[in-house]
């Protein structure tokens, strides 16, 4: 079956735009993570979903970042207000149930310019 | 505030070489361990899970291991081929629920 997936692939953003990313779960996936990734650096963890609620945003740098999964499938990272830090790969990772091995996506790398 | 250190930063071996990976970590209340592999511009690939009830896994070529009470896990490749060449990265649970705390990785380089 397909993997996740992401899109775009890539993304150009001038400082101050709004942004959105998206990430398709593999299917019947019920856990969904998101993380950042500076050049570099490993992944670090932004936010959590359990189906459409999101147990932990612990990981969310500022109030600019927002994530949601409303039917509890594909999920969305938006980020307001773009600033050069945000640049980075963010890679959504599902998996079949809390616990269980995580399955990444290639990635959506965000360049703020 | 568990921490995951992986060292060297990066490696270059000959093909056919033996080789190990470390990784340590902080905090030994893990719930699972789990090594990756990310080739450049690519997403990460898992390659073994290692509950905190196991020692080692094993899949072809490659062996982890994992002793939590001096908080370290390795990874073992076999016969090394330049096909290896990617960063391996090693990420921690601390329960169930929890999100993977990842190294920074360890690039490595298998010359023909």
């Amino acid at each position: 079956g397909a993997g996740v997936s992401q899109s775009p692939r890539y993304k150009v953003a001038k400082r101050g735009q709004d942004v959105a990313l998206r990430c398709d779960p593999i299917s019947g996936h019920v856990s969904l993570f998101w993380y950042q990734q500076a050049l570099g650096q490993g992944p670090e963890f932004l936010t959590y979903f359990q189906n459409e609620a999101q147990l932990d945003k612990s990981g969310l740098p500022s109030d600019r970042f927002f994530a949601e999964r409303p039917e509890g499938s594909v999920s969305t990272l938006k980020i307001q207000r773009t600033q050069q830090e945000d640049s980075a790969v963010y890679l959504c990772a599902s998996s079949l149930q809390r616990g269980y091995e995580q399955y990444f996506g290639p990635g959506t790398r965000l360049t703020v310019t | 505030k568990q921490e995951v250190t992986q060292i060297p930063a990066a490696l270059s071996v000959p093909e056919g070489e033996n080789l190990v990976l470390n990784c340590s970590f902080t905090d030994s209340a893990i719930y699972n361990l789990q090594w990756f592999r990310q080739d450049p511009g690519k997403g990460l690939t898992s390659l073994l899970l290692i509950q905190s009830s196991q020692r080692e896994q094993t899949s072809g070529r490659l062996n982890a291991s994992l002793d939590k009470s001096s908080g370290r896990s390795t990874l073992y490749i076999a016969a090394s081929q330049p096909g290896d060449s990617a960063t391996y990265l090693c990420a921690v649970w601390r329960g169930a629920n929890s999100k993977l705390t990842f190294g920074k990785g360890i690039t490595l380089s298998v010359r023909p």
